[in-house]
């Protein structure tokens, strides 16, 4: 099955640099790559998402870039802010075969001010 | 509108007891989903309903464990015989159709823990 790796495990910036998460998956099957933020003792929410046949997208100071090829996608965040701080995961889904999310195992960004 | 929302948040059980967790969706969302969180760890799929049909019960780790959603809407995640290794956040998420490419709306869980 399905199986993704995330990393860091955690990331320390200072505010106004930028973080970048990594994550690699191993379904060359999977097409649907989607990032949750979760503060702490709060649901995951959806903060952007990727499909296969993208290679990057960006909302705002966020982005996610996808290689296909090298089964892995990246998180992109520019000018930190110190509410940036949370744990993001992220996740791979086959569309075609299962609806089910597989996550990595999280990162924790804390921002400096 | 209303997010999906879990009942009790919090639930401390001794083990050996049986506990029901419940989950209202968003109104109309087809699809619902249960994922167990151990501290520090990402979600891990449970069960996939579509509708009133339990499609993928895959993630489910014992027999112990049992959902349902006989109306296609609330739904029931029961764990039977509690033991320790039980005890984590069980997360419910709800997507709008049956279609793949739909985000997941996130309960905020309920806690479990099992002494």
């Amino acid at each position: 099955g399905e199986n993704v790796e995330q990393h860091p495990s955690t990331l320390s910036v200072q505010e106004g640099d930028s973080a970048v998460i990594k994550c690699t998956y191993s379904d060359s099957a999977s097409n649907y790559f989607p990032w949750y933020k979760q503060e702490l003792g709060k649901r995951p929410q959806l903060i952007i998402d990727i499909r296969s046949n993208v290679g990057e997208k960006k909302d705002q100071r966020i982005a996610v870039t996808l290689n296909k090829t090298a089964k892995h996608f990246s998180l992109h965040i520019t000018e930190t802010q110190p509410e940036d701080s949370a744990v993001y995961f992220c996740a791979a889904s086959n569309t075609d075969s299962s609806y089910k999310l597989i996550f990595g195992s999280g990162t924790r960004l804390l921002v400096r001010p | 509108g209303a997010g999906v929302s879990q009942s009790p948040r919090y639930k401390v059980a001794k083990r050996g007891q049986d506990v029901a967790l419940r989950c209202d969706p968003i109104s109309g969302h087809v699809s619902l989903f249960w994922y167990q969180q151990a501290l520090g760890q990402g979600p891990e799929f449970l069960t996939y309903f579509q509708n009133e049909a339990q499609l993928d019960k895959s993630g489910l780790p014992s027999d112990r464990f049992f959902a349902e959603r006989p109306e296609g809407s609330v739904s029931t995640l029961k764990i039977q015989r509690t033991q320790q290794e039980d005890s984590a956040v069980y997360l419910c998420a709800s997507s709008r159709t049956s279609g793949g490419y739909n985000e997941q709306f996130f309960g905020p869980g309920t806690r479990l823990t099992v002494l």
